[in-house]
């Protein structure tokens, strides 16, 4: 059983770009979550997807952007990249509604690093 | 909103210490509470979660308590090895959303 899988690992690029990062849930799970992690700190939550919309939205400009595919898998794009911007973008996958509770768990891909330069 | 405050790192531990990191939270409610672990170059891995009030998670020797009436849940571990060593965050979610909020993380290092 497959878990999380993000791509790509590492990327480098620089500011003013834009990238897009990829998220494959674990096997049954509906619901997809972007975190961003800078060096140091904790994840902070980006957005949230259930069934192809964005259900939840943390504090991110609108230069973040994303997208849940029919199959589940999700990208999540960033444009006008900022050197603040570098940080670990971590996937979550997870079943709607169930948020932790009744057994279930949110689990985390290894994540994409992002430098931008 | 909702906030967790973690005490501040890194904690260096010789190996079979007792570990014990403090963790804090605001929030209204009955928040789930986690405690994750990632260890260097890797991502996020629950380590035990509590879902309600006087709940003990556990799990690898860890141990942590939903205390409702201090809104806190201290990570413990009775005897830490070097392989503990890795940053600790805790962190709590409302259902049904499955957002989580994180603490600025705990590094711990255990030595010989």
């Amino acid at each position: 059983d497959a878990g999380v899988t993000q791509s790509p690992t590492h990327l480098i690029k620089t500011r003013g770009q834009q990238v897009t990062l990829r998220c494959s849930p674990k096997s049954g799970h509906d619901t997809v979550s972007w975190y961003q992690q800078a060096l140091g700190q904790g994840p902070q939550f980006i957005f949230q997807y259930y069934e192809e919309e964005e259900r939840q939205r943390g504090n991110f400009p609108d230069r973040f952007s994303g997208h849940q595919f029919p199959n589940y898998s999700s990208e999540l794009n960033v444009n006008a990249l900022l050197l603040g911007d570098s940080a670990l973008y971590l996937c979550a996958s997870s079943l709607f509604g169930t948020g932790g509770r009744s057994g279930n768990t949110i689990y985390f891909g290894e994540g994409s690093w992002l430098t931008v330069v | 909103g909702d906030s967790v405050t973690q005490m501040e790192g890194p904690v260096t531990l010789s190996e079979e210490a007792f570990l014990t990191i403090n963790c804090t939270y605001t929030a209204t409610g009955y928040p789930s509470l986690f405690w994750y672990v990632q260890y260097p170059g890797e991502g996020l891995q629950l380590l035990l979660k509590a879902t309600k009030a006087d709940d003990k998670g556990s799990n690898k020797g860890f141990e942590a308590t939903y205390r409702k009436e201090t809104t806190s849940f201290h990570l413990e571990k009775g005897s830490v090895q070097v392989s503990d060593s890795a940053v600790y965050f805790c962190a709590l979610s409302r259902t049904p959303a499955s957002k989580l909020t994180f603490g600025t993380g705990t590094r711990l290092q255990v030595t010989l």
